[in-house]
């Protein structure tokens, strides 16, 4: 069965410093999808970065970059130069392979972000 | 971006009392989604439905029924509340993105005492 591991509860990082977010994953299917989502305190979920097993670059979306090492079976999220409000939890998840395209999501880790 | 309304937002039930959220959807998705989301575990997937009548478990399905009788709606049930129950209910569609990219409505807050 896939599974996502996030081991960090918390983190504390300086408004403009970058942050690694920890997620590591477990599939025996060839072909997979790595996903982060953001949850601010109000609620919502929020789509940041997608990682697809066969893809040669690491995916970047503006200040979001996954660092995709796939022999380590990791897919950890960057942040490059943290904003007050990208204080959040952050959820990582992986696609099940099928035709259901379920996610199955990490217990996600709070980021605070300190002026 | 999909269209997801859920309803209620928030209710505070009694053990025992049966419960329905209901989700709405506007973009026309074959597949719709209910998470349960609790501090510690993520979120987990309780049921899924794959088309009208459609529908299978997940993770966490034990004490929840769904139905969909519409493609437009997907209703979970909860035919007699219990206190393991009181959560945050995510009602989700394909978002049309990336495989597997999932839209999520806003979430509704059971409180069941």
């Amino acid at each position: 069965a896939q599974k996502i591991t996030q081991t960090q509860p918390g983190m504390f990082v300086q408004e403009k410093e970058a942050v690694t977010l920890d997620c590591t994953y477990d599939t025996s299917d060839p072909s997979y999808g790595l996903f982060w989502y953001k949850q601010p305190s109000s609620g919502e979920m929020i789509f940041l970065i997608y990682q697809g097993s066969y893809d040669q670059q690491n995916a970047t979306e503006g200040r979001y970059s996954l660092n995709f090492q796939k022999a380590r079976k990791s897919a950890n999220l960057v942040i490059s130069a943290s904003q007050l409000g990208d204080s959040a939890m952050y959820f990582c998840a992986i696609r099940i392979q099928g035709g259901s395209e379920k996610l199955v999501f990490g217990k996600g880790m709070k980021l605070t972000v300190n002026p | 971006d999909a269209g997801i309304t859920q309803s209620p937002r928030h209710k505070v039930t009694e053990t025992g009392t049966p419960v329905t959220l209901r989700c709405h959807q506007t973009e026309n998705h074959r597949y719709m989604y209910w998470y349960r989301q609790d501090p510690g575990h993520g979120l987990r997937l309780i049921h899924y439905s794959y088309g009208v009548k459609d529908t299978d478990k997940g993770e966490v399905s034990d004490g929840y029924s769904v139905s969909r009788s519409k493609t437009e709606d997907f209703l979970l049930t909860l035919e007699s509340a219990t206190s393991s129950q009181t959560s945050v209910y995510f009602c989700a569609t394909p978002a049309g993105g990336r495989p597997g990219e999932l839209f999520f409505g806003e979430g509704s807050r059971l409180t069941v005492l």
